[in-house]
């Protein structure tokens, strides 16, 4: 079946624009998990949805980052007035939403800030 | 303290070596823990889960040890293949991931 989809694959725009990165978890999967990835570093956690709700958005870096998702599923990252240490590899994963399901991760979403 | 910690490597083994991770969590309340292998410029990969009672899949071992909150990983008869970054991640509710350690094997 259809794995988690992430759009754009690539982006690259200038310090002080604003960007939208789009997720599709896998049908049926209520937990969806925004991570940022620096180049040659670990998994930095952003955000975590269960349906449609956030109830952990603790690692948002600043004001600039927010995240939705509609109708349990299509999830949207924005981030404001991007800056260069912004740029990174955005990934997004879902999973059943149980304690121990497993995450299935999209191939992500570089984005690079000039 | 970061949640879960990993030895960062790099680990440099020759083919057919065994190597072994080891990664610590601090969240006792943790119920289920994997380890996930990411190639370069991918995505992470679920390469197994953990089980309580140690768990084995062809060349991979997994063990868990709740008392000290570690789990590890083993690879045997390591091929050029196995050359990747494994991330462990244990969930307390939602998933947190090691920075991972990166294994390169040499012919």
């Amino acid at each position: 079946g259809a794995g988690v989809s992430q759009s754009p694959s690539n982006k690259v725009t200038e310090k002080g624009k604003d960007v939208e990165l789009r997720c599709d978890p896998i049908s049926g999967h209520t937990a969806l998990y925004w991570y940022r990835q620096s180049l040659g570093q670990g998994l930095e956690f952003l955000i975590y949805f269960q349906g449609n709700s956030a109830p952990d958005k603790s690692g948002l870096p600043s004001d600039r980052f927010s995240a939705e998702r509609t109708g349990g599923s299509v999830s949207t990252l924005t981030i404001q007035r991007t800056q260069q240490e912004d740029s990174a590899v955005y990934l997004c994963a879902s999973s059943q939403g149980r304690p121990t399901d497993t995450q299935y991760f999209g191939p992500g979403t570089r984005l690079t800030v000039l | 303290r970061k949640e879960v910690e990993q030895d960062p490597g790099p680990f440099n083994v020759p083919e057919g070596a065994t190597v072994a991770f080891n990664c610590t969590y601090s969240n006792s309340a943790s119920q289920s823990f994997f380890w996930y292998r990411q190639d370069c410029r991918k995505e992470p990969k679920l390469l197994m889960s953990v089980y309580s009672s140690g768990n084995e899949d062809g060349r991979f071992t997994a063990q868990l040890n709740r008392a000290s909150q570690y789990i590890s990983l083993l690879i045997r008869d390591s091929k050029l293949s196995d050359s990747a970054t494994y991330l462990c991640a244990a969930n307390a509710g939602k998933s947190t991931f090691g920075d991972g350690t990166t294994l390169t094997v040499k012919p």
